[in-house]
């Protein structure tokens, strides 16, 4: 079992619309989820952290964390097709410091 | 402020050859990560460095592979003896608290 799962994509959603995007990991002891947007040549870039069951919300994304499921999920809201990119789930596993562990990525594609 | 940054962007070489990737981390960050990408693949990681506490190097995949921060700042990543399998991107990403890490924008090694 991979420790990061995502599903590959691609992702298609029109603009406007809610994209969502999924991330299962396998340490039930992760404290710490990052979600990253990489652009298709370009470095990781991130724009999203949380740390608590629940919901963070910032501007048209929001985070969704479930510890119990061992989920952690991200939204986009009124998605544009500048949001078209391959994003990336990390979690920092127990006992591993800061590492981070990816998953291998979702691309998204927003339709006009 | 001014980001990570990394050198060379990009590094040709030939297979048996010795190469040194350079990252400068963002100001005042104490935490230093190496990750690399292949190509269609997702991050693995492959050293840490935390302050003046000894490097993790858990990651790195051979011998062949070592790398070194000066000052607390500048780190180098030395790949002894390249071989094909070692062509991917080669990210570097600090952090000053254990968890957000930011990326600079990577260096493309290609082994011919």
């Amino acid at each position: 079992q991979k420790e990061v799962e995502q599903n590959s994509g691609p992702l298609s959603v029109p603009e406007g619309a809610i994209a969502s995007l999924n991330c299962t990991y396998s340490d039930r002891g992760s404290q710490s989820f990052f979600w990253y947007r990489q652009y298709s040549g370009k470095s990781p870039e991130l724009i999203m952290s949380i740390y608590s069951n629940g919901d963070k919300e910032d501007g048209r994304f929001t985070a969704q964390l479930n510890k119990a499921s061992q989920y952690v999920s991200l939204l986009i809201r009124d998605s544009q097709p500048s949001d078209s990119a391959t994003y990336l789930c990390a979690v920092n596993p127990t006992g591993t410091a800061s590492k981070l562990t990816f998953g291998t990525g979702t691309r998204l594609q927003v339709t006009l | 402020g001014a980001g990570v940054s990394q050198s060379p962007s990009n590094k040709v070489t030939e297979k048996g050859k010795d190469v040194e990737l350079r990252c400068d981390p963002i100001s005042g960050h104490t935490a230093l990560y190496w990750y690399r990408q292949s190509l269609g693949q997702g991050l693995e990681f492959l050293i840490y460095f935390q302050g003046n506490s000894a490097p993790d190097k858990s990651g790195l995949p051979s011998d062949r592979f070592s790398a070194e921060r000066t000052g607390g700042s500048v780190s180098t990543l030395t790949i002894q003896r390249t071989q094909q399998e070692d062509s991917a991107v080669y990210l570097c990403a600090s952090s000053l608290n254990w968890n957000e890490q930011f990326f600079g924008p990577g260096t493309r090694l290609t082994v011919l």
